[in-house]
């Protein structure tokens, strides 16, 4: 089975701009989550998509946005670009009930 | 209290030796603990997870030991490898919550040859 796909891996920006990532989960699972990954602050969760439903959200301001299509590819939204977004953005995806979480290699961004 | 405590922060084995790593959490509402490895430049992989009704799982060179009443559990990597020096993350699933993990803030292992 293929594993978690993201796209792009790297990213630059300019303070202000947006940005969307892209991630297509393993073949099957439904859930798929965002996490910010960053020296500072670590694994951070971003928010939760199961069957195009958000179903869960971290403690992120309302700039970071997300959804989830019918096949169950999920991209993720960042407006109004700050310094602080500079960050590995990772993607999971899983099955329902006790499933580990499975990552994609994330997309490095770098905001300037 | 949402959050997973993790120590050592570093840690520094020899070829053969074990490795060991702790974490803790408070809130009893999380159900689920996997274990995760992370290289430079690549997502976290999923080593081993464990429930908190059982106290021991095993899989290969990885064990996870789980005590419940003390909240507080455990990875020991037997006869470490200089192949797995890398970050190490324990992680707690929110129970009722869907699949929302609180994250360790990460072990870094070197094993020396």
């Amino acid at each position: 089975k293929a594993g978690v796909t993201q796209t792009p891996r790297y990213l630059i920006k300019t303070r202000g701009q947006q940005v969307t990532l892209s991630c297509s989960p393993i073949s099957g699972h439904r859930s798929v989550s965002w996490y910010q990954q960053t020296p500072g602050q670590g694994l951070q969760f971003l928010f939760e998509y199961f069957s195009e439903t958000q179903r869960n959200k971290g403690n992120f301001p309302g700039r970071f946005s997300g959804r989830q299509f019918s096949n169950s590819r999920s991209e993720m939204n960042v407006s109004t670009l700050e310094l602080g977004d500079s960050a590995l953005y990772l993607c999971a995806s899983s099955l329902a009930g006790f499933s580990p979480l499975h990552f994609g290699n994330g997309t490095r961004l770098t905001v300037t | 209290q949402q959050q997973v405590k993790q120590s050592p922060q570093s840690l520094i084995v020899q070829k053969g030796g074990i490795s060991i790593i702790n974490c803790a959490y408070e809130n009893t509402a999380f159900d689920y603990f996997p274990w995760y490895q992370q290289f430079p430049g690549k997502g976290p992989a999923l080593l081993i997870a464990i429930r908190p009704d059982v106290s021991e799982k095993k899989e290969g060179r990885f064990t996870i030991s789980f005590n419940k009443s003390a909240k507080q559990f455990s990875l020991h990597i037997m006869d470490s490898q200089p192949g797995d020096s890398a970050t190490y993350f324990c992680a707690a699933r929110r129970g009722n919550y869907g699949q929302n993990f609180v994250f360790g803030p990460g072990t870094r292992l070197s094993v020396l040859p």
